[in-house]
């Protein structure tokens, strides 16, 4: 079974850092492009960041720009968010989301993990 | 950065009915669209990609169309099931979604 799974979600303080993670499993991880997209409470999706398959490729989303970090591990076949300067508004569930070879879209989808920044 | 508009923001429509969602780009984008749905609590799911290619598994009564600017999402009869909030999602430069649509039933 094609499946994501996300992990490392959790409730932080304002300025703090997290990690998050997602395993992958069911597909060749390695050839695909991968995102993270969040949602805010009750708002509407937000796309974060792209990792290209070989890492050589990263875009990011200018609210999380020089904040975030995408990275991944084709032998793992895990892909990673490390967030950190964390604010109340990057309160969110965080997704991972896979990015099918072009015409690109996000065709498989984890199940979220929530992310809380406060005091 | 792109901007994607989606209207409108929400719409109560009757078992049966036909229903339209529209999603404007601040530019050309080409054909380069997806449309997802997602029900409450759940992720978001692949429906449409390439602005009109219905994804393999997908009802045939959601459709979409348009190109350049001005994109249409369709569903054909609205059923319970598709109670849901709609996003459009360009992939022209880097990625922007629409502000969402939620479908209710009347």
């Amino acid at each position: 079974e094609v499946q994501l799974v996300e992990s490392g979600g959790g409730l932080v303080q304002p300025g703090g850092s997290l990690r998050l993670s997602c395993a992958a499993s069911g597909f060749t991880f390695s050839s695909y492009s991968m995102n993270w997209v969040r949602q805010a409470p009750g708002k509407g999706l937000e796309w974060v960041s792209y990792i290209s398959s070989s890492s050589s490729t990263i875009y990011y989303a200018d609210s999380v720009k020089g904040r975030f970090t995408i990275s991944r591990d084709n032998a793992k076949n895990s892909l990673y968010l490390q967030m950190n300067s964390l604010r109340d508004e990057d309160t969110a569930v965080y997704y991972c989301a896979r990015d099918r070879l072009w015409p690109s879209a996000f065709d498989i989808w984890g199940q979220g993990t929530m992310v809380t920044v406060s005091s | 950065d792109i901007q994607m508009t989606q209207s409108p923001s929400s719409l109560s429509a009757s078992v049966g009915d036909r229903v339209t969602i529209t999603c404007q780009a601040s530019q050309d984008i080409s054909n380069y669209l997806n449309w997802y749905q997602q029900k409450p609590g759940k992720a978001p799911k692949l429906l449409i990609y390439d602005a009109s290619n219905l994804e393999t598994g997908v009802p045939s009564r959601f459709s979409g169309s348009g190109s350049g600017t001005d994109f249409t999402f369709t569903i054909s009869s609205l059923q319970p099931e598709d109670i849901a909030t709609y996003y459009c999602q360009q992939y022209d430069n880097l990625r922007t979604f629409g502000q969402g649509t939620k479908v209710e039933i009347k």
